[in-house]
């Protein structure tokens, strides 16, 4: 069974600044996708951004990157350039390219930002 | 509506009793899905519908749960002799088609119902 795993139970940064989220992951799958949700106190899961294992180009989203570590399976996510709205709970998920339709989600980080 | 809707927002129920959670997807999405989030935990998925179908039910955790899309619209999340450990919040989302099908990024989550069993 495929897992998903987040060690950072809570983050902190200073806003302008960078921080790193970890995640790891379990499968013997070769297709499948990865993402990160930012999950604010409205409780509305946000994708922030999306990753196909078949692509090994990183994918970006304005100040949000990942680093994609197929072999190692990691996907961390960079946040530059941190904001004050930056600050939610952000889960990271694993989805098979199988005919399946789960997303596994990381237990979360939860970050804060400090002015 | 531009987006996905829960309703109610927050739910307190006795023990025992029978609940209907509701959930409007967007407009024109055929992908739904029904996700539970205990506290301090990530999502956990309960039940996939593909148009008025269930295509994936596996993650529903007894019984006493079911779930229903008779129109390939909205979908109600029915809770039968609520327990205590069924409080959480209950996340619906929607998409336009599967998942990992070509041309659909992202599943669409609402707010979430808010349930507590007391």
């Amino acid at each position: 069974a495929q897992t998903v795993t987040q060690s950072q139970p809570e983050m902190s940064v200073q806003e302008a600044e960078t921080v790193t989220l970890s995640c790891t992951y379990d499968t013997s799958e070769s297709d499948y996708y990865l993402f990160w949700y930012k999950q604010p106190p409205s409780r509305q899961m946000i994708l922030v951004i999306r990753q196909e294992a078949y692509k090994q180009q990183n994918a970006t989203e304005n100040r949000f990157s990942v680093n994609f570590q197929k072999a190692a399976k990691s996907f961390s996510l960079k946040i530059s350039d941190s904001q004050l709205g930056d600050a939610a709970m952000y889960f990271c998920a694993y989805i098979s390219g199988r005919n399946t339709d789960k997303l596994i989600f990381g237990t979360g980080t939860r970050l804060q930002v400090f002015p | 509506g531009a987006g996905v809707s829960q309703t109610p927002s927050n739910k307190v129920t006795e023990k025992g009793k029978y609940v209907e959670l509701r959930c409007d997807p967007i407009s024109g999405h055929t992908a739904l899905y029904w996700y539970r989030q205990s506290l301090g935990q990530g999502p956990e998925f309960l039940i996939y519908f593909q148009g008025t179908g269930a295509a994936d039910d596996s993650g529903l955790p007894n019984d006493r749960f079911f779930a229903v899309r008779p129109e390939g619209s909205v979908s109600t999340l029915k809770i039968q002799r609520t327990e205590r450990g069924d409080s959480a919040v209950y996340l619906c989302a929607s998409s336009l088609g599967r998942m990992t099908q070509t041309g659909v990024t992202e599943a669409f989550f609402g707010q979430g119902t808010r349930l507590t069993v007391v």
